[in-house]
């Protein structure tokens, strides 16, 4: 089965302090991987995806095929970080995308 | 360019009524995809349009439809609403020419059924 799978409902941090949103994923080919993240009151939008290996604000994923993870990273949490992130995935054929529960990131001063 | 937009912002229907909701893409964009995204839950795939017809459908009944028109917007039907029908409706849009193309976003209608 296709299925995306984001552990922490919530995940709460300081200021300055690293930060790790996981995902699972569970797909049988080779997959492409994407972050979406939602601030308040603005509409869902890319973050990032696997297969550019970039880094936007500060944030990186790496796709780990052993493990079937996508973990999302960034070394320094800044407050207006604070957002709502979703894990998805393309799981083939026409352009539709899988999506995880979402985890909230709460960065506080 | 305002992007994907969406129309109506809020709906509250009861049950067993039918309700339409519309979407604009991005300019350029010719594909439109629309997410069900229940409360807590991330957005979940009901179909795709693209030269006015459906050609990719998620795990959703017969009772959800859609019709993209020649200037590709498009319009998610929903007929017999059930209490379960209340979430938020997303619009997406890209182009055809990319399996992965990036998705952008409308704001999204907020569907109540009471």
């Amino acid at each position: 089965a296709q299925r995306v799978t984001q552990p922490e409902k919530l995940l709460s941090v300081f200021k300055g302090a690293p930060v790790e949103l996981k995902c699972n994923y569970s797909y049988s080919g080779s997959p492409e991987l994407f972050w979406y993240v939602q601030y308040s009151r603005q509409r869902l939008q890319l973050l990032l995806r696997h297969i550019s290996r970039e880094s936007i604000k500060g944030f990186t994923a790496d796709l780990n095929k052993g493990e079937t993870s996508f973990h999302l990273k960034k070394p320094f949490a800044q407050e207006e970080d604070s957002a709502m992130y979703y894990c998805a995935l393309f799981p083939g054929g026409y352009n539709k995308l899988i999506f995880g529960a979402g985890t909230r990131l709460a960065v506080h001063p | 360019d305002a992007g994907v937009t969406q129309s109506p912002t809020h709906l509250i229907k009861t049950r067993g009524q039918q309700v339409t909701l519309r979407c604009s893409p991005k300019s350029g964009h010719d594909t439109v995809s629309w997410y069900q995204q229940a409360l807590g839950q991330g957005p979940q795939f009901i179909f795709q349009y693209y030269e006015e017809e459906e050609r990719q459908r998620g795990n959703f009944p017969d009772r959800f439809s859609g019709h993209q028109f020649p200037n590709y917007s498009s319009e998610l039907n929903v007929n017999a609403l059930l209490l379960g029908d209340s979430a938020l409706y997303l619009c997406a849009s890209s182009s055809s020419g990319g399996r992965t193309d990036t998705q952008y976003f409308g704001p999204g209608t907020r569907l109540t059924v009471l």
